[in-house]
């Protein structure tokens, strides 16, 4: 799978847009870019992933460039509760197969 | 549902003892996978198993490491002998069919060797 590269850590003010980076240039064509957080002391949590196209859910939106080299996870109205490590995974989907956590990126979001 | 359940919570033995750590995915679940985190390594795949059947071990450290899921609702991670190096933070995932790489997590238990 694809190498990703994240910021170590974000501040974000309550209220506004967070907008988390990934850098995935050698991503290949059938791979997706997933991206999962983790609470303190809680298990991972998914989040959102695509292919190629913007998606959105309850959660969050992931924006993929043209070139799919890079992505931007952006979460609309930051609340306290969104402070957390965002891991950015690039795997392929279908069956189960592994999905490599890196280091993240450590998000404060503050008052 | 009640997500993914991991026991126990918290674990703490002395070294050179068996520690058991079970997961119940959640039901309806074909995948399960079990994670090791650490301050050290972040978090890493140990194991996972596809329709009850081991698929990728190449995660588990070493021979001291075994782990099973005799059927679709329980899962065992084993260690034995328990070492020191072997504190971290277990976790085990459950997902479904073609969807496996949305992994839902249970709340892990917290392993420590004395």
């Amino acid at each position: 799978d694809a190498k990703t590269t994240q910021p170590t850590s974000m501040d974000c003010a309550e209220g506004r847009a967070a907008n988390l980076p990934c850098n995935h240039s050698t991503i290949s064509g059938n791979e997706y870019v997933y991206w999962y957080r983790q609470i303190h002391s809680q298990g991972p949590q998914y989040i959102i992933h695509g292919l190629k196209n913007n998606e959105t859910n309850e959660m969050a939106s992931l924006i993929i460039t043209e070139d799919r080299k890079s992505s931007t996870l952006i979460l609309p109205h930051a609340t306290l509760r969104d402070t957390a490590v965002y891991y950015c995974i690039v795997s392929h989907t279908g069956t189960a197969s592994k999905l490599t956590f890196g280091t993240g990126t450590r998000l404060q979001v503050t008052l | 549902d009640a997500g993914v359940i991991q026991s126990p919570r918290h674990e703490v033995t002395e070294m050179g003892q068996e520690v058991t750590l079970r997961c119940k995915p959640i039901s309806g679940h074909n995948s399960l996978f079990w994670y090791r985190q650490t301050m050290m390594r972040g978090l890493e795949l140990l194991i996972y198993f596809n329709n009850n059947v081991p698929i990728d071990d190449s995660g588990m450290p070493e021979d001291r490491f075994s782990a099973k899921m005799p059927n679709a609702s329980f899962s065992t991670l084993k260690i034995q002998p328990s070492e020191p190096r072997d504190s971290a933070v277990y976790f085990c995932a459950s997902s479904v069919g073609q969807h496996g790489n949305i992994q839902y997590f249970g709340a892990g238990t917290r392993l420590s060797v004395l």
